[in-house]
């Protein structure tokens, strides 16, 4: 199976700071990773796929990038609405696996 | 627009077997894409149990193969996970999601169910 990691586990951030997540992956997935935004009670939201597209009505303040193993999640200026849990996800081959997750808090 | 609906019970005993459907709305299953299960457990992350094509091919992962079954109904435009021989480790929000294929799928789970909870115990 293709294992996913992501750091940080957790950061803490203000309103307008700008934030990175990073997503790795223990073989290439070429550029085959998701980006998903949950928050509690609701069901996951993709923000952005194949590492770079921007889901249709997902902020541009969202940005994703990187190919190969590594990858980035871009938050450039946090709102009050983006304090949730990130999830990175492979999608190259079965099984499909996520990432641990990445929660986002106010500081 | 497209809407998935998950439904089943909320309570199973182990070892029995746990039966969730999900309700597709907006688009016939008939015409594409692959319908997966995916679940979260208490403070974990986040696991995709299995899919099924529009044409009834099924792909599942190995760590649950051996107790996991997702058919469709195309009569009712639904969808159905289920997993036998439940044990507590089972307990989890079960969501159904869209996707475009299984491997090599530049589109990941663009529509999800709300989740279902499902809680094993006796």
């Amino acid at each position: 199976d293709i294992q996913m990691t992501q750091s940080p586990s957790s950061l803490s951030a203000s309103v307008g700071d700008r934030v990175t997540i990073t997503c790795r992956a223990s073989q290439s997935i070429r550029t085959y990773l998701n980006w998903y935004q949950h928050k509690p009670g609701e069901a996951p939201n993709l923000l952005i796929c194949a590492a770079s597209s921007l889901q249709a009505g997902v902020p541009s303040r969202f940005s994703g990038s990187g190919s190969g193993t590594d990858f980035t999640l871009t938050i450039s200026s946090l709102q009050p609405e983006d304090f949730a849990t990130y999830y990175c996800q492979q999608s190259y081959t079965t099984p499909r696996t996520f990432g641990p997750g990445t929660k986002v808090d106010i500081k | 627009q497209v809407q998935l609906q998950e439904s089943g019970p909320g309570l199973v005993k182990p070892s029995e077997t746990l039966s969730l459907t999900c309700a597709v709305s907006g688009y016939s299953i008939s015409s594409g894409y692959y319908w997966g299960w995916i679940r979260q457990s208490p403070g974990k992350g986040l696991e995709w149990i299995g899919s099924i094509s529009y044409s009834g091919n099924t792909y599942y992962n190995p760590s649950l193969k051996s107790r996991v079954t997702i058919s469709v109904d195309m009569s009712k435009n639904q969808f159905s996970l289920k997993l036998s021989s439940v044990t507590a480790a089972d307990t989890a929000v079960y969501y159904c999601a869209r996707h475009e294929r299984v491997e090599y799928d530049s589109s990941g789970y663009d529509i999800w169910g709300q989740g279902t909870m499902v809680t094993v115990s006796s």
